[in-house]
Formats: structure tokens, sequence, C-alpha cells
């Protein structure tokens, strides 16, 4: 099964600044993916980005790109331009359904 | 885009009794539904995965008995919650995907208090 690890707990950005989030996956499946989910304090899982082991191109969608670096098995979102609403719980996850810890990013004005 | 729908958003009951929950996909066919619950400022833990029409499969440690899973249509999954005791307070929350989403869609959760 994919192990997910995130090992930022929690981490602050500045408003209008980017921050990257990490987070690391170990499998032996030659196609697979991951997943970045928010969650704000209102308990809902609000899906961000997506990216497949065999797409050529970093994810992007809109202010989310994906870092992915497979020689390092490393998919960390990257916010740019973070806003005061960016304020949440954010999780890595793979196709089989397994979150990694998360982390809590903090928007600072 | 696809949407799922869990109730209830909350539940009270008292020790001892059962509490469903339900998630109907709304506009596409659920063939796979994983059940996850979730402590306050923890990860959402993975309970089980159902696929339609099959036995759901518990992860280690989760007790069958207690949290039955039914995914008898395309459309609806239900998680209850059998003999529930103050221990299974927690947050539970759905996710589904099929045909039709892509990647996995999420309920909006059910928090459940067991007084």
């Amino acid at each position: 099964a994919q192990k997910i690890t995130q090992t930022q707990p929690g981490m602050f950005v500045q408003e209008k600044e980017a921050v990257t989030l990490d987070c690391t996956y170990d499998t032996s499946d030659q196609s697979y993916g991951l997943f970045w989910y928010k969650q704000p304090s209102s308990g809902e899982m609000i899906f961000l980005i997506y990216q497949g082991s065999y797409d050529e191109q970093n994810a992007t969608e809109g202010r989310y790109s994906l870092n992915f670096q497979k020689a390092r098995k490393s998919a960390n979102l990257v916010i740019s331009a973070s806003q005061l609403g960016d304020s949440a719980m954010y999780f890595c996850a793979s196709p089989a359904g397994r979150f990694g810890a998360g982390t809590r990013l903090t928007v600072k004005p | 885009g696809a949407v799922v729908s869990q109730h209830p958003s909350w539940v009270i009951c008292k020790s001892g009794t059962s509490v469903k929950i339900e998630c109907r996909s709304l506009d596409f066919q659920a063939t796979t539904m994983f059940w996850y619950r979730q402590f306050p400022k923890q990860s959402l833990m993975l309970m089980a995965t159902s696929n339609e029409g099959s036995k759901a499969t518990y992860e280690q440690g989760v007790e069958k008995d207690k949290f039955l899973i039914n995914h008898a249509s395309l459309t609806l999954s239900t998680l209850t919650v059998t003999s529930a005791h103050p221990e299974d307070s927690s947050f539970y929350i759905c996710s589904a995907s099929g045909p039709g989403a892509y990647g996995y869609t999420f309920g909006s959760g059910t928090r459940l208090t067991v007084v």
C-alpha cells in the first residue's frame, strides 16, 4: 500500500507570499498518483490538485502547483500568492484513500 | 461537478444505541466508497473501503461488527455505528469515486457525539 508522509505539522506564511507544503510517498507500484486536499475549520474536504505518476508535467490548478520529483518520491504542494482564506489543514493522499498526517497552514496578514 | 450528500451532519445519541450515517452520490455512480473517522486536529483515518455490491474491506484494528458498512447500490453507502459508546464520538466522513467523477468526492461529514 502506498504510504504517505507529511512532516510539517504547521507552517506560517505571510500573505501574498508563496509556500511549499511537503509530501513524500512510498510505493512499489509503477502507476500511482497523489491528491492534495484542503480542510478548513468547517470540516469539509476540498480537492485541490492531482498528480499522476505518468504525467509528464507538474500539475497546476490556479494558484496551486505540484513540485513532483519521482526520484525523491515527493509531491510538494506550492501555493502562490497566499491569501488569508488559505489558512486551513492540508492533506496529501493516495488513490487508495490513505492520508498523510496533514499540515496546518496559517497565513499571516 | 460530482456531489456526495452525507447525512446527518451531526447527531447526538445515547450510549448503547446505534447510529446510521448515509452517503449518497447525487450525480454519479459511486463504485468505490471510503469511510473515515477523524479526531480533532488529526488526520483522516481510513476505516474501510467498499465497492458496490461487495463486502467492505476493513482496515486493521477497525471492528467490523461495530462499524457496519453497506454499499448495496451505486448511489448509496451507509455506515452504522452499533452499540455506540462515548469513545466512538468523532467526525465521520465518506468519499466516493466512480465513472463521471474526477478523483474522490467527499461528503460534508457527520459529527457524532455519544453521551
